[in-house]
């Protein structure tokens, strides 16, 4: 079993639409979880950052981290075409981030 | 503006050659990663430098080398004994190994 389980997708919703994306991990030492969105042929781009349990909200993004049951999600509101992109969890217990393998999201007009 | 610059954007490898990616930051971090990336697995780390001089090996350091003798700089040498090379390789840098990563735009290395 992996240490982080992402469903690699793709996820295909309407321009609009509220998406959730989500992680499972297995290592209840994790206490500092990120999003990055990485589009096509470019580098991931670090979207939300999160310590410990709780909600963050920036923009239309909104990070969730739910502890107990080892399950983080990234709300995305109003999605647009340009949202279209992998999305990758990444999470630590001390300084090595372990990474989903990324769930490909596609928005469409 | 401040970033991390990798070059080439492709590249290609002849059996039996080493090869060499570049990574160049202007941020001022003090650590620097490399990872691999294949398709439908998450980056896979193969080294990483917290500062200069000094470097320790990842997951899936066999076939690779590195050098740190900048803090700007920390290039990638991919050798012959790596057997499986192609693959998308993603540079990073942190100011410190607490804090989230930033990253370049890659290089996707093919065998010829």
């Amino acid at each position: 079993q992996k240490e982080v389980e992402q469903d690699p997708g793709p996820l295909s919703v309407p321009e609009g639409a509220i998406v959730s994306l989500n992680c499972t991990y297995s290592n209840s030492a994790f206490q500092y979880f990120m999003w990055y969105r990485q589009y096509s042929r470019k580098g991931p781009e670090l979207l939300m950052y999160t310590y410990s349990s709780g909600n963050k909200e920036d923009g239309r993004f909104t990070a969730q981290v739910d502890k107990s049951s080892k399950y983080i999600s990234l709300f995305i509101r109003d999605s647009q075409p340009s949202d279209s992109a992998t999305y990758l969890c990444a999470m630590s217990a001390d300084y090595q981030l372990i990474w989903g393998a990324g769930t490909k999201l596609i928005i469409k007009p | 503006d401040g970033g991390i610059t990798q070059s080439p954007k492709y590249l290609f490898r002849k059996e039996g050659q080493n090869v060499t990616l570049s990574c160049e930051q202007n941020l001022n971090h003090d650590a620097m990663y490399w990872y691999r990336q294949d398709p439908g697995q998450g980056l896979r780390l193969i080294y990483y430098s917290q500062i200069v001089n000094d470097f320790q090996k990842g997951d899936i350091a066999e076939g690779y080398s590195v050098s740190r003798e900048k803090k700007e700089s920390f290039p990638l040498t991919v050798t012959s004994a790596q057997k499986n090379p192609t693959a998308f390789y993603l540079c990073a840098s942190s100011r410190d190994r607490a804090q989230p990563q930033h990253f370049g735009d890659g290089t996707r290395l093919s065998i010829l």
